[in-house]
């Protein structure tokens, strides 16, 4: 398997707060992409991190990498009942582009 | 914006029973692939291509064939349904010729129930 200790499967919180979801892999990647899934969709890509960027933002989102840990999160503050979605962090393997999709983090957003 | 159509929306099929999902996209883009998603195991990759007539076998490819006969449209085809292939397939396109950074886009599925 690719994937480390498994992401957090369900979370729960309160419209206005923050969260971070947390991603560890095993494998050797240099570029790690967030996946939301709305219920009844298909996943719609979030952002993409380099690990030259260890940072990058977008929006209310925040993503960072670590490749000396190998572990990615994803930070959403302020949340809003529509950010209620699963979210997936994908990587592809070192000589191989064909993304690999963790099991995903349930995030429910209560208004 | 990139549109990726996939059909059925659902589709109820008999044990033994040919079964073919098919997927179409907009984008022009190279790459096409096969996904299905349970619960607990996320997105899995069942097949793969990189262009007209080209197919390629992903992560789980037993059980199902694919078919690319164009670069818009790439088809899931399963000859002898079964029970176990019960789920929801997404399929998708992305464009990038580098390894790790291709983004995809996804049609809004199929859940396909084997009877």
């Amino acid at each position: 398997s690719q994937w480390g200790e498994e992401n957090l499967q369900a979370l729960s919180i309160q419209e206005g707060e923050d969260v971070t979801m947390n991603c560890s892999y095993k494998t050797y990647t240099t570029v790690v992409q967030w996946y939301r899934q709305k219920s009844g969709k298909g996943p719609a890509q979030l952002i993409l991190i380099r690990s030259n960027e260890r940072e990058k933002r977008s929006g209310r989102l925040r993503a960072t990498l670590d490749t000396s840990s190998q572990s990615s999160s994803l930070s959403i503050t302020g949340t809003l009942a529509t950010d209620t979605a699963v979210y997936f962090c994908a990587l592809a393997s070192s000589g191989s582009w064909q993304l690999i999709f963790g099991s995903g983090t349930q995030l429910t957003v209560m208004p | 914006e990139a549109a990726v159509t996939q059909s059925p929306r659902n589709k109820v099929a008999v044990t033994g029973g040919k079964v073919t999902l098919s997927c179409n996209q907009t984008n022009n883009h190279n790459n096409m692939y096969w996904y299905r998603q349970d619960t607990g195991h996320g997105l899995r990759l069942i097949h793969y291509s990189y262009g007209a007539g080209s197919t390629e076998k992903g992560d789980i490819p037993d059980g199902y064939k694919a078919s690319r006969p164009s670069q818009e449209n790439f088809s899931l085809i399963l000859e002898l349904a079964t029970p176990s292939q019960t789920s929801v397939y997404f399929c998708a396109s992305g464009d990038a010729w580098t390894s790790s950074a291709e983004t995809l886009y996804f049609g809004s599925g199929t859940r396909l129930t084997v009877l």
